[in-house]
């Protein structure tokens, strides 16, 4: 069975600083991995997908890495803002078959200090 | 993109109650639909998924149902809610790999 930790569980820096967020999966063989963003009380959205081939994806601040081997991914946060203020959660897809089954992670709840 | 709506936003019911949250979707067709539950403390859990009308698999034992009448049309219900039944829920509508999440709909079962 899949399992998804996120380390650490809360970050609290400076507005400014750089970041990393950790997310690993006991099962490497899955079909892709993302990252999601949830604001207090509300939905999901989506940030980055990385396919299991693929190394890294990148979006404006953030770009997520893959090592599928080790069962490892990390986020990074560059110049980090008030508004980037949210629990991130780490998801993985397991291979094969159409239904895309999403294992989440607990999260990370950063907070950006003005 | 996709629009995920969900009602109610917030719900409070007491136990041995019955339960129904809906889902639907807009800008799409033929969606892969799923239900979450967030619960205090836990990650964000599946419960349900439906590859089409009427196809319903379930991820977890428990007192919870799922149906989907409609292409676009998801459906939570219990017939008799349990306090462990609180938590936020979630649904979200999938092409392929990608995941649209709805705002959510929060429960706590007094």
């Amino acid at each position: 069975k899949q399992e998804v930790t996120q380390i650490p569980a809360a970050l609290s820096v400076p507005e400014g600083e750089n970041l990393v967020l950790n997310c690993s999966f006991t099962d490497s063989a899955i079909y892709n991995l993302q990252w999601f963003r949830q604001d207090p009380g509300k939905g999901l959205t989506s940030l980055l997908l990385i396919q299991s081939s693929q190394r890294e994806q990148t979006s404006g601040r953030l770009n997520a890495s893959l090592d599928k081997s080790s069962g490892r991914s990390t986020l990074y946060i560059a110049a980090s803002q008030p508004g980037d203020s949210a629990t991130y959660l780490c998801a993985v897809s397991d291979s094969g078959g159409s239904n895309y089954k999403l294992t989440f992670g607990k999260g990370t709840l950063l907070t950006v200090n003005p | 993109s996709q629009t995920i709506h969900q009602w109610p936003a917030t719900l409070v019911q007491p136990v041995g109650s019955p339960l129904s949250l809906e889902c639907t979707v807009e800008g799409t067709s033929n969606p892969n639909l799923y239900w979450y539950r967030q619960a205090a403390g836990r990650g964000l859990q599946l419960l349900f998924y439906s590859v089409g009308i009427g196809q319903i698999s379930s991820e977890v034992p428990q007192n919870l149902s799922a149906s989907r009448p409609q292409d676009r049309q998801f459906i939570l219900s219990s017939k008799k809610l349990l306090l462990s039944d609180s938590g936020f829920y979630l649904c979200a509508s999938g092409q392929q790999e990608t995941q649209y999440f709805g705002p959510g709909t929060r429960l706590l079962v007094l």
